[in-house]
């Protein structure tokens, strides 16, 4: 069974850059697409991006400019990196796997709370 | 981006009655060259993450209860919950595949 876990600090401060890992067991980062979905507070989801295997990406426009994917294959792990956060981007994060289009595996999301 | 705009935005529905919710996507998620319709469903209570329902517009997943259908093609897709059990109270979810971004609808709340 495919498990994933999002870990990372659960406060950042405004203009900081928020960093978070998903670490996956039951199944290897060097296949499929891994995807960083989020959710502010009271709102719906909204697509971040997803990495593959190869390390090529792609990014929801309108957050392109300040996200960054990586893939550690060797710990199985992905992460993300969103640049100069404001109250906007408090949100719970998710991590979640594509296969064939579609999101088959989520981790339980994590909160993260823009506030200085 | 496509845009995936649900309907209505909540609904109150009894046990065991049916539950209707729409989405509408602009602009189409069919592709033509496999007549496929690139429009999954999901299911999200709070504490949890979002559960794939249904994916294909209209193929249930491994799992689900067979009171959960999806219809639909091209623009406008339906998410019938055929008897609605108390455990079905959650924020459903269209979504489109077709391209990226991966677009979701803003969610529809079904109570009890």
């Amino acid at each position: 069974q495919v498990q994933l876990q999002e870990s990372g600090p659960g406060l950042v401060k405004p203009s900081e850059t928020l960093s978070l890992t998903c670490t996956v067991t039951g199944g290897s980062v060097s296949s499929y697409y891994w995807t960083w979905i989020r959710q502010p507070p009271g709102r719906g989801l909204e697509w971040i991006g997803y990495i593959y295997n190869t390390g090529s990406t792609i990014y929801n426009p309108s957050l392109k400019s300040r996200v960054t994917i990586s893939i550690d294959t060797s710990k199985n792990q992905f992460s993300l990196k969103l640049s100069s956060v404001t109250a906007a981007d408090t949100a719970v994060y998710y991590c979640a796997r594509e296969v064939n289009e579609l999101f088959d595996y989520w981790g339980q999301g994590t909160l993260v709370t823009v506030s200085s | 981006d496509i845009v995936m705009t649900q309907s209505p935005d909540s609904l109150a529905v009894s046990l065991g009655e049916r539950a209707t919710i729409n989405c509408k996507s602009s602009p189409s998620v069919l592709y033509s060259s496999n007549k496929q319709n690139y429009l999954a469903w999901f299911q999200h209570k709070p504490g949890q993450p979002p559960k794939l329902l249904i994916s294909w517009a209209s193929t249930r997943e491994s799992g689900v209860p067979d009171r959960f259908s999806g219809s639909g093609s091209g623009t406008d897709f339906t998410l019938t919950i055929s008897s609605l059990q108390a455990e079905d109270v959650a924020i459903y979810y269209c979504q489109q595949y077709y391209n990226t971004p991966r677009t979701f609808g803003q969610g529809t709340k079904v109570e009890i």
